[in-house]
């Protein structure tokens, strides 16, 4: 089972449409949980840290779920300009080593 | 956030040459640094994690000797590809090791003919 797994997608929505990712870890153990953005031939870019609590930036919403080991991001009102990569981030146990998944493709058309 | 430059942001380069990727951050002293290479369509994938004054430890499947770290100060870490080859033509990124925020260099675009 790899580290991280997401679904690669594409996810093609309309614009003002809610569109929701998921991500699956493998270590129980660990601590730190991110969303990234990557944008095609660019670096990486955080997007948002995920809190056990649950956490809300604006139109995004990030979750954690310990017990199954998943990771949510929600995306409501989806702008064109949010038409990217979201990758998902998971820090190896005891230290801050971010082990990446494939990434999930985003296409929000007019 | 923290300010990491990289250079050259792409090079082309005939099989068997060295490359030598350049991380700096502008605005902090990094002791570690995690080098990442990414594939068209695949994930990051760290290949390795340079220490400032000491050997880089490497990812397995990654060749040290192919793939040479050098982070002799606080604010400046090395990649060399040596003897690249085509199928060592990807995007390498570098990143420091941060605390609650993770910040990347803009990317080495590699393309080896």
């Amino acid at each position: 089972r790899k580290e991280v797994e997401q679904d690669p997608g594409p996810f093609n929505v309309p614009e003002g449409a809610t569109v929701a990712f998921n991500c699956t870890y493998s270590n129980s153990a660990s601590q730190s949980f991110f969303w990234y953005r990557q944008d095609c031939r660019k670096e990486p870019k955080l997007l948002m840290s995920v809190y056990s609590s649950g956490n809300e930036d604006g139109r995004f919403t990030a979750q954690l779920n310990r017990a199954s080991q998943y990771i949510s991001l929600l995306i409501r009102d989806s702008k064109l300009s949010d038409s990217a990569t979201y990758l998902c981030v998971v820090n190896r146990e005891g230290s801050y080593i971010p082990t990446f998944g494939r990434g999930t493709s985003l296409i929000v058309h007019p | 956030g923290a300010v990491v430059s990289q250079h050259p942001s792409w090079v082309i380069c005939k099989s068997g040459t060295s490359v030598k990727i350049e991380c700096r951050s502008l605005d902090f002293q990094a002791t570690t640094m995690f080098w990442y290479r990414q594939f068209p369509k695949q994930s990051l994938m760290l290949m390795a994690t340079s220490n400032e004054g000491s050997k880089a430890t490497y990812e397995q499947g990654v060749e040290k000797d192919k793939f040479l770290i050098n982070h002799a100060s606080l604010t400046l870490s090395t990649l060399t590809v040596t003897s690249a080859h085509p199928e060592d033509s990807s995007f390498y990124i570098c990143m420091p090791e941060g605390q609650n925020e993770q910040f990347f260099g803009p990317g080495t675009r590699l393309t080896v003919l």
